[in-house]
């Protein structure tokens, strides 16, 4: 399995605070994906990395903002938690953006109250 | 972007065979991913196509036709164990090469 880890594992949380997510590799992969997965939607991507401090946004980046000053650590901050956020979170990693397959975390449960 | 369209449930007997259709449109299709996800876990990859035709892998196989915006995945010899969501993703290199994912079909395996 791949090495990736992400932190908490679930939390819950009160409508306008702040809330930053982790997500932690070991295997030096140069690609990091910040996923929202919610039921009726599939995964959507929110941000995504390609390298240190480089990020660039996906299709539902509003409200999270994300950053990375090391290959192994891939930080999604929402910066005042809406109800709307609530949803289950997942990060990825994979070796190259082109054709390779992406590994996932097992998932972080957010509940904003 | 890309619009992908796979059912939503199936239902099927153990040792039966299920077809699971994906649709897509995009404009600069760069392969086709199937995962597997089991309900609260993380998805987990089963197989990627690229160029036309079928690929086999055990008991699953995966198939994709370009011209026609269209790929399956075909679960033989079904175990309670395949009782999962199975999810159809699209790399786009118009889109940066990012994934864009389906809905996911959930598959139901009946003893």
């Amino acid at each position: 399995d791949a090495g990736i880890t992400q932190s908490p594992r679930h939390k819950v949380t009160e409508t306008g605070t702040p809330v930053t997510l982790r997500c932690h590799q070991t295997e030096n992969h140069r690609y990091m994906y910040w996923y929202r997965q919610d039921p009726g939607h599939g995964l959507r991507l929110i941000h995504y990395s390609y390298g240190v401090k480089d990020t660039d946004k996906g299709e539902v980046s509003d409200g999270y903002s994300v950053s990375r000053s090391k290959t192994e650590d891939f930080l999604l901050t929402l910066e005042s938690a809406t109800s709307s956020q609530t949803s289950v979170y997942f990060c990825a990693i994979s070796e190259r953006g082109g054709n390779t397959e992406a590994f996932f975390g097992q998932g972080t449960r957010l509940t904003v109250v | 972007g890309q619009n992908i369209d796979q059912p939503t449930e199936m239902t099927a007997t153990e040792g039966a065979i299920v077809q699971i259709n994906c649709t897509y449109q995009t404009s600069g299709f760069n392969g086709l991913f199937w995962y597997q996800q089991h309900a609260g876990e993380a998805p987990t990859f089963l197989s990627y196509n690229v160029l036309d035709g079928l690929e086999e892998k055990g008991r699953f196989s995966s198939f994709l036709s370009r011209s026609k915006g269209y790929s399956y995945l075909l679960l033989k010899e079904l175990q309670m164990k395949d009782s999962a969501s199975y999810l159809c993703a699209v790399r786009d290199r118009s889109n940066d090469y990012k994934l864009s994912f389906g809905a996911g079909t959930t598959v139901t395996v009946r003893a």
